[in-house]
């Protein structure tokens, strides 16, 4: 079943506007990551942020962490067309060895030239 | 530097037919993984490999069988293939750091699969 629900599922803005997508999740997490799709591309990790970490930061983008709401949110600052993309959430579950993600379905990223 | 990579790129299969998706990294990667994608999903876990000799499934196993052959190569085969089965499929591998085995993942391009 999945653990992570991406918000909006779908999201068009101009280009040098900022994009920012959610995540909500149900139990309690080790780690909480971010990929990106290209179309007709495998996934590429874009960033990771730890149960004990608010707000981490990579170039343009800005993940902040919620665990009391269980939570996260992802922003892309400026956005250029090479953002367009489906975005996913994927979350790492406490327990030692325990080596399973569970992805959100995503959230499709449109940016208007 | 390849990362993961996958073959075939798109294959068409009849109900009831059988093949092997192949994985292979590049990385030195000890953990690896099948998953597949279906329209309006994320990504369902088939199995896993967390190191080499070890196996084990995931979310939705039922009609796939895995092979982890060494540290590089981890392959998904479909033994009678179904309808239901028409998905994309994708590997990826990644490193346990420090004792956390969620680390981040690495994937390939995938491989398109349709069944008749």
């Amino acid at each position: 079943s999945q653990q992570g629900e991406e918000d909006p599922q779908a999201l068009s803005i101009q280009e040098g506007e900022n994009a920012t997508m959610n995540c909500s999740y149900k139990t309690s997490i080790n780690n909480l990551q971010w990929y990106r799709q290209n179309s007709g591309r495998g996934l590429v990790h874009l960033i990771l942020i730890r149960s004990n970490e608010r707000e981490k930061h990579s170039g343009r983008l800005r993940v902040t962490l919620d665990t009391s709401k269980k939570s996260s949110s992802l922003l892309i600052t400026a956005s250029r067309a090479a953002d367009t993309a489906s975005y996913f959430c994927a979350t790492g579950p406490l327990g030692a060895g325990s080596y399973q993600l569970t992805f959100g379905k995503g959230t499709k990223l449109s940016v208007i030239p | 530097n390849a990362g993961v990579t996958q073959t075939p790129k798109f294959q068409v299969l009849k109900t009831g037919q059988s093949m092997t998706l192949q994985c292979a990294q590049d990385m030195n990667h000890n953990s690896m993984y099948w998953y597949r994608q279906d329209p309006g999903m994320g990504l369902r876990l088939i199995y896993y490999s967390a190191s080499e000799g070890t196996t084990d499934k995931g979310e939705v196993p039922n009609g796939y069988n895995v092979s982890r052959l060494n540290k590089r190569e981890f392959s998904l085969r479909l033994e009678s293939a179904a309808p239901s089965q028409t998905s994309v499929y994708f590997c990826a591998s990644s490193e346990e750091v420090g004792g956390d085995s969620n680390q981040p993942q690495h994937f390939g391009d995938g491989t398109r699969l349709s069944i008749l």
